[in-house]
């Protein structure tokens, strides 16, 4: 059981735009930023998102985050087949002095 | 660039010990703060452990803690993890990661080590 929660799977089709959930508590992401990794079939996790809503350099503003009290969503517009990947969020958990995933989220684009 | 290439990997009896490596190139490495992060096969990402720069400061996950050691080598750019009383919920892909500011997100992985406990 992730301290994390996001939804197992979401899907959409090519084009549409997808969101993916990730709701913590006061410890977590209530007061700490978020950071998303997208992973692609058998490669290492990459970072999407850090700091709520930053975009590291050559990550395209299809990606984008929102944080609202205990809960952040990821949104990625215009899928693309390519965006099938898992997704996690994370943050620091100030009780148990730890970083915390998500369990993670399996995008499909049908 | 950026390099992170883990090493120490292998099959390792319950109860056995293994220590990871992780070397580290492209950056600063003795003012970065650095984590390990695991994945079982087929699950999701876990924070292990995490490290300061300096190496005054280090984390762990409950499930790693009191069996599992951070360390770093400022001098060889490298980053380790010793593991001790391994169990067979330990069995899983080690990755490397770089903290882009301390321990708020990981901007460069490893490719991983696996690490198999199994009699």
């Amino acid at each position: 059981q992730s301290v994390l929660t996001q939804p197992p799977s979401v899907s959409a089709a090519p084009g549409q735009k997808v969101t993916i959930s990730c709701s913590g508590s006061n410890s977590n992401i209530g007061n700490n930023y978020v950071s998303w990794y997208q992973q692609l079939p058998r490669t290492a996790p990459k970072l999407l998102i850090y700091d709520n809503s930053k975009r590291p350099s050559g990550i395209p503003d299809r990606f984008s985050c929102s944080k609202s009290g205990t809960s952040a969503t990821l949104g990625i517009t215009g899928l693309q087949t390519g965006d099938e990947a898992n997704y996690y969020c994370a943050t620091w958990d100030r009780s148990l002095s730890a970083v915390v995933f998500g369990g993670g989220t399996k995008l499909t684009v049908l | 660039e950026v390099q992170l290439l883990e090493s120490g990997g292998g099959l390792v009896q319950p109860g056995g010990s293994l220590r990871l490596s992780c070397a580290a190139s492209g950056f600063t490495f003795s003012s970065t703060a650095m984590s390990w992060v695991r994945q079982a096969p087929g699950k999701g990402l876990e924070w292990v452990s995490g490290i300061s720069g300096a190496g005054g400061a280090a984390y762990y996950a409950d499930s790693v803690k009191g069996r599992f050691t951070i360390s770093r080598d400022n001098s060889k750019n490298t980053l380790y993890l010793q593991m001790s009383s391994l169990r067979a919920e330990d069995t899983a892909l080690y990755y490397c990661a770089k903290d882009q500011d301390y321990f708020s997100s990981f901007d460069f992985w490893g490719q991983g080590t696996l690490v198999t406990v199994s009699s």
